[in-house]
């Protein structure tokens, strides 16, 4: 079955425990992303890749690291997690190219830093 | 940078009639993709529809279509014969067309659908 996993479903960390989101997906997508979901803001890209090690931030970018090494592998790293990074976080993937290839998401990753 | 605008927060419509959602954008650029996604309980992001925006004709996926307005920058989904499955927030979402595919997708707040029996 197609599809983009994420792991853990839900997370609750502290402040400044260095955590990873890994993200995994099996089309043989060139594009990933990550995207934070919070309530009355809609979805914002943190950052994507366009291929294996070509990486670049999205719109909100700060606190966040991300490496793609394999073409598969999108992890999301958060080096010194903060309160105001709780939020619920989707990997999403598509093939790159003409045409308008939609976004594949995962089940997202609820994140709670105290 | 491209908005997307949802004016309607929440949205509560009896099943099976039909309900409306509205979207409205605002880019610079004449190529782009806009799509509706729609987000269950199970925060599933799911895709409903999309309209590569050089085509007139409005796309339709069953009891799903959309009314495409380029001009007015404008792109509301239509759900006919609504169902207690169709509960959840939709989100419509905008995507450019730059050529070299590094665009993501830029969304809207969202539309709480709320579906009464």
């Amino acid at each position: 079955e197609a599809q983009v996993t994420q792991n853990p479903r839900y997370l609750i960390t502290v402040t400044g425990k260095k955590l990873t989101v890994t993200c995994s997906q099996n089309m043989n997508h060139e594009y990933m992303s990550w995207y934070r979901q919070d309530p009355g803001l809609g979805l914002r890209q943190i950052y994507y890749s366009m291929n294996v090690e070509v990486t670049d931030k999205g719109d909100v970018p700060e606190g966040y690291k991300v490496s793609r090494k394999e073409k598969r592998n999108f992890p999301l790293i958060l080096e010194s997690p903060s309160p105001n990074q709780t939020s619920l976080y989707f990997c999403a993937s598509r093939r790159s190219g003409a045409g308008n290839s939609p976004l594949h998401f995962g089940n997202g990753t609820r994140l709670t830093v105290t | 940078a491209q908005t997307v605008t949802q004016s309607q927060p929440e949205m509560s419509v009896q099943e099976a009639e039909t309900v409306t959602l509205s979207c409205t954008y605002d880019t610079s650029e004449s190529d782009y993709y806009l799509f509706w996604y729609k987000q269950p309980p199970s925060r599933q992001m799911i895709l409903v529809i999309r309209q590569e925006a050089y085509k007139q004709q409005n796309a339709t996926e069953n009891r799903f279509s959309v009314n495409f307005q380029k001009a007015a920058k404008s792109f509301s989904l239509k759900i006919s014969d609504s169902q207690l499955g169709d509960a959840a927030m939709y989100f419509c979402a905008y995507r450019g067309y730059s050529g070299g595919g590094a665009d993501g997708l830029t969304f809207g707040k969202g539309t709480h659908l709320i579906i009464q029996p």
